[in-house]
């Protein structure tokens, strides 16, 4: 019964591929969020769904492209994979936007070929 | 822009050693703050927090004091364990937003 949960744990593809990594969570969260990590360990924040609306959206390549189809699930598809995605992405959740704990996910470790 | 700066690592002690993590931050207003740890082969939790200035957070022994003044955040320990070997992130969200703000992490090894 984890509470954040991705799918896969590893992926490893080739340059120029589509690929998808999923994210749901059971705490009945309204906020969701996507963070990458990349190989020193530093973490930023990508995107960020309410209710299924986008709310947060960082200066991240158009290639990338969330989708909430409801509240507890959100997914991100990546487009054209370059050598420079390759890293680790943690999908989080909230009770609700603001300055609520987020509860993360053990992360989608991403290598790019 | 709102910015976070913890000490660079890595931070090797010996268990029952002191431990200290350095924080500082940079916001344009009354910011929340906060200390993540990141196990091996885990997502973060939730270490710690403070909302408003001269806030202690604690949790397992760790502590952190919010100083306005200083504009720092800094994690301390009295006596580490093996088990708190993990990254150390500070982390800060603003006006009531949910964006989070990382430093760049702070990894900690405590030997036996």
């Amino acid at each position: 019964d984890t509470a954040v949960s991705q799918t896969p744990k590893y992926l490893v593809t080739q340059m120029g591929n589509d690929k998808s990594i999923k994210c749901e969570q059971n705490l009945g969260h309204d906020t969701m969020y996507w963070y990458k990590q990349d190989s020193k360990k530093f973490l930023k924040i990508m995107f960020s769904y309410n209710n299924k609306e986008l709310i947060i959206n960082e200066t991240v390549p158009n290639r990338f492209s969330p989708k909430s189809p409801d509240k507890a699930h959100l997914n991100l598809h990546i487009n054209s994979l370059e050598l420079g995605d390759s890293a680790v992405y943690f999908c989080a959740s909230s009770l609700d936007r603001g300055r609520y704990e987020q509860y993360f996910g053990p992360g989608t470790r991403l290598t790019v070929t | 822009g709102n910015s976070v700066t913890q000490m660079e690592g890595p931070v090797t002690l010996s268990e029952e050693a002191f431990l200290t993590i350095n924080c500082t931050y940079t916001a344009t207003g009354y910011p929340s703050l906060f200390w993540y740890v990141q196990y091996p082969g885990e997502g973060l939790q939730l270490l710690l927090k403070a909302t408003k200035a001269d806030d202690k957070g604690s949790n397992k022994g760790f502590e952190a004091t919010y100083r306005k003044e200083t504009t720092s955040f800094h994690l301390e320990k009295g006596s580490v364990q093996v088990s708190d070997s993990a990254v150390y992130f500070c982390a800060l969200s603003e006006g009531g937003s949910e964006k989070l703000v990382f430093g760049k992490g702070t990894k900690l090894t405590v030997n036996p």
